[in-house]
């Protein structure tokens, strides 16, 4: 079956602009997260959808904001971006909680 | 919230040896711990995974052991190859409905 796809792969954006990134999770998966991956840091939890809710949050400011479709599709949107938002941004999706989260190949935002 | 600590951040390996990654992780009502191998350019994937109910877990030349009165677990590999140069990465349930608390990672590289 296909694997959790993301969309687009790369981004350039300007500092103060928006963007939204898309993610496709494998079939039958209702459950997606999102996380931000920069050196150092490792993968840092953004949020994670279950069936069109928010089940959890993490540590980000509000500028970080995401939404999940009646076909389990998630998009996350950043606005006001700063220079740091510059990260690969990964998405994950699982059938329930303590299962095999399968990733996506990552969005590589570069912010300038 | 939960809080997953792992050590070291870079790991050197002369081919053949083995090595271990240590992780330690804050809330004790977690009870599934995997691991996931990142290598370069590529998404995380799982190599295995241990619940609460088993203390050691083992899959050729990967194991996982638990010690959930300390609260930490362990990734061992032996008989280190190249190819198992990668990033590696532990981690643990947070949040209300389980979602994925990573550590920040372990650079493994192995010289041949």
């Amino acid at each position: 079956k296909a694997g959790v796809t993301q969309t687009p792969r790369y981004l350039i954006k300007t500092r103060g602009q928006q963007v939204t990134l898309s993610c496709s999770p494998i079939s039958g998966h209702r459950s997606v997260s999102w996380y931000q991956q920069t050196p150092g840091q490792g993968l840092q939890f953004l949020f994670e959808y279950f069936s069109e809710t928010q089940r959890n949050k993490g540590n980000f400011p509000g500028r970080f904001s995401g939404r999940q479709f009646s076909n389990s599709r998630s998009e996350m949107n950043v606005s006001t971006l700063e220079l740091g938002d510059s990260a690969l941004y990964l998405c994950a999706s699982r059938v329930s909680e303590n299962t095999e989260a399968f990733f996506g190949q990552g969005t590589r935002l570069t912010v300038v | 919230g939960e809080n997953v600590e792992q050590h070291p951040s870079t790991l050197s390996v002369q081919e053949g040896d083995s090595a271990v990654i240590k992780c330690t992780y804050s809330d004790s009502a977690s009870n599934y711990f995997p691991w996931y191998k990142q290598e370069l350019g590529k998404r995380p994937q799982l190599i295995i995974d241990i619940r609460s109910n088993v203390g050691e877990k083992k899959d050729q030349r990967i194991a996982v052991t638990l010690n959930k009165t300390a609260k930490h677990f362990s990734l061992h590999i032996t008989e280190t190859q190249p190819e198992d140069s990668a990033v590696y990465f532990c981690a643990a349930p947070g949040g209300s409905q389980g979602n994925l608390i990573f550590g920040k990672g372990t650079k493994l590289s192995v010289k041949p």
